[in-house]
Formats: C-alpha cells, sequence, structure tokens
C-alpha cells in the first residue's frame, strides 16, 4: 500500500518556540493532504487541507496564523505550530490520498507526531 | 451540521467472540464509509471500506451498509486479544477525501 511518513515522531519544545513536522507521500503524488489534531481518548479533529501550490483551507476554529502550512510540492506538506503553549500539546497526524483512476478512496495515515510544549 | 456517531463504549468481549462494532451517520450525501483501527499512540490503519449497501467481507471482518437507515457497522469473528484498539468510523462524500469522523469505540479483547 502507498506510505506517508511523518516527522518527527515526537518533538518537546519551550513554551513560545515554533515546531515543524513534515509529511511526506513516499510512493505517490498528493495534490492534497490533511491534518488532524487528537487529544487523548478524542477522534481525529481535521484541522485544515494542504492543497499543492495554493493556500491551506482551514478548518473553523483553527488560527491559520498560528498553524502555517506549507505544501510546496506533490509529495510534502509541513504543519508549523508558531508560537507554541501547553495548550498546543497533542497528537497531530497527516493523511493523503491518491488521485487518479482506481483509486479507493482510501486516505494514507502518517504515523502522527506527539508535540509536547513545557 | 455532518456528524458520524459511534459508541465510545469500552466493548469488551471475550477471546474468539464477534465483536460488533456500530456507526450513524447524518449527512445523506456520504457515499463512502471507511473503518479503521487506532492503536493507543499510533496513528489509523484501513480495516476496511465499503461504498454500496449490504455486507463486505474481508477475513475475519465484515462491513455491512445500510444507507436507508444511515448506518455502519464491523462485525470481527473469533476476536483476538490483538484486536483490542480503538475503531474509527469514518464517512466521506464520493470523489472527495474529507472524511468526518465519529469519536470511536474502544474495543477490549479480553483473553
Amino acid at each position: 500500500g502507498a506510505v506517508v511518513s511523518q516527522h518527527p515522531s515526537r518533538v518537546i519544545c519551550k513554551s513560545g518556540t515554533s515546531v515543524k513536522i513534515e509529511c511526506r507521500s513516499l510512493d505517490f503524488q498528493a495534490t492534497t493532504m490533511f491534518w488532524y489534531r487528537q487529544f487523548p481518548k478524542q477522534s481525529l479533529m481535521l484541522m485544515a487541507t494542504s492543497n499543492e501550490g495554493s493556500k491551506a483551507t482551514y478548518e473553523q476554529g483553527v488560527e491559520k496564523d498560528k498553524f502555517l502550512i506549507n505544501h510546496a510540492s506533490l509529495t510534502l506538506s509541513t504543519l508549523t505550530v508558531t508560537s507554541a503553549h501547553p495548550e498546543d500539546s497533542s497528537f497531530y497526524i497527516c493523511s493523503a490520498g491518491k488521485t487518479g483512476t482506481g483509486n479507493t478512496g482510501e486516505l494514507f495515515f502518517g504515523e502522527g507526531s506527539r508535540l509536547t510544549v513545557l | 451540521q455532518k456528524e458520524v456517531e459511534q459508541n465510545s463504549g469500552p466493548l469488551s468481549v471475550p477471546e474468539g467472540a464477534i465483536a460488533s462494532l456500530n456507526c450513524t451517520y447524518s449527512d445523506r450525501g456520504s457515499q463512502s464509509f471507511f473503518w479503521y483501527r487506532q492503536y493507543s499512540g499510533k496513528s489509523p490503519e484501513l480495516i476496511m471500506f465499503i461504498y454500496s449497501n449490504g455486507d463486505k467481507e474481508d477475513g475475519r471482518f465484515t462491513a455491512q451498509l445500510n444507507k436507508a437507515s444511515q448506518y455502519v457497522s464491523l462485525l470481527i469473528r473469533d476476536s483476538q486479544p490483538s484486536d483490542s484498539a480503538t475503531y474509527l468510523c469514518a464517512a466521506a462524500t464520493s470523489g472527495t477525501y474529507k472524511y468526518i469522523f465519529g469519536t470511536g469505540t474502544r474495543l477490549k479483547v479480553l483473553a
């Protein structure tokens, strides 16, 4: 199956610093990627849709200036949490889907990145 | 607001039993349905997808879809302790990857 790789898997940072998380589709091109946040014992909450070559589309209530998304190539999207605070501590997961004929609508998920802000 | 609802559980079943996980969705425009398994601290992995009314079987797993009732279920036969995880149901409109996820049902298979 298709592979989506996410890095780093864990990051600990001080309050006020910025953290960048990368999401790569390793064996297919992804014009669209999705970023989710998941708090303990809760479901995945879609934060934004990352579109290659254009601005990301953010879900209601998600601050676009705080969660910067860049999708500069067909295989890479990045999420930067700016001026992180302890309440931003969460599990961040990216996903991507294949396009073209034969795709099943399946989303392929990265391994997730656990962010802890001290 | 589009919603996908699941009982959060935990659902406890003995090893070897059938586990039945249920999901309802509110958007009648949803046409694609997915079941993902998520172990604690890990990202979701696809178990099955289903698009048509009826049953779809894959090994020990059977997905059932009833669009009239807006109901999706997942049956796990011969449940194993390794099946213990949270099962997420997701619905999507055809042609999009914008899933609506349920909150997940935590399954415990007791040895």
